[in-house]
């Protein structure tokens, strides 16, 4: 079965601890997309990937890390987690093999930064 | 540059009336453009896509969209309302044709009234 799969789905941590959350697909896809959903504002793109080795900034990169050393992952790195990144966070995939292709989400990871 | 406005942030309508779900764009490049949905505690899922081929888009669970260029809309209808259309919908646009760079509208919380 096509997914995306991140953890964990739900986080409480304290301001300043680094942190991880971790997504992963079995599709093979070359694109992975890293979103953060804030009422009234919808879902921002953090950071995205083409492939491996290969990332780049969204609309709201700041205070974000990612790395793609594997095609199959994607985390997301909280090095000094604050309170305004108290959100839910959303993984994507999708392939590029056809020019406009289905993306993938995973189901979400609430964090709650105190 | 590109954006998304999608106007009303809720929606009513009575089980078995029109959905009309508007969604406007703005892009420096021939654009991409999206539907997604949303039920409670779930990821996101494509509705559908338009990929500059025809204007009217057809996607799952009887819904459609139309991309008028000329209104740089692309609204979202279904004929009849469902109960289970509850959810929020997204619109998002991609102006370099994949989805390296995907922007989002706020969304609109559909509420279906028996």
């Amino acid at each position: 079965e096509a997914q995306v799969t991140q953890n964990p789905r739900y986080l409480i941590t304290v301001t300043g601890k680094k942190l991880t959350v971790t997504c992963s697909q079995n599709m093979n896809h070359e694109y992975m997309s890293w979103y953060r959903q804030d009422p009234g504002l919808g879902l921002r793109q953090i950071y995205y990937s083409m492939n491996v080795e290969v990332t780049d900034k969204g609309d709201v990169p700041e205070g974000y890390k990612v790395s793609r050393k594997e095609k199959r992952n994607f985390p997301l790195i909280l090095e000094s987690p604050s309170p305004n990144q108290t959100s839910l966070y959303f993984c994507a995939s999708s392939s590029s093999k056809k020019k406009v292709d289905i993306q993938y989400f995973g189901a979400g990871t609430r964090l709650s930064v105190l | 540059a590109q954006s998304v406005t999608q106007l009303g942030s809720h929606v009513s309508v009575s089980e078995g009336a029109l959905v009309l779900l508007r969604c406007n764009y703005s892009s420096s490049v021939p654009p991409y453009l999206f539907w997604y949905v949303q039920y409670p505690n779930q990821g996101l899922q494509l509705l559908l896509k338009y990929t500059s081929a025809a204007t009217l888009v057809k996607g799952i669970n009887g819904f459609e969209a139309e991309f008028k260029k000329s209104e740089t809309s692309f609204h979202l209808t279904k004929p009849s309302a469902h109960m289970s259309d509850a959810a929020e919908y997204f619109c998002a646009v991609s102006g370099s044709g994949g989805y390296q760079k995907v922007t989002f509208g706020t969304g609109t919380k559909l509420q279906v009234i028996p």
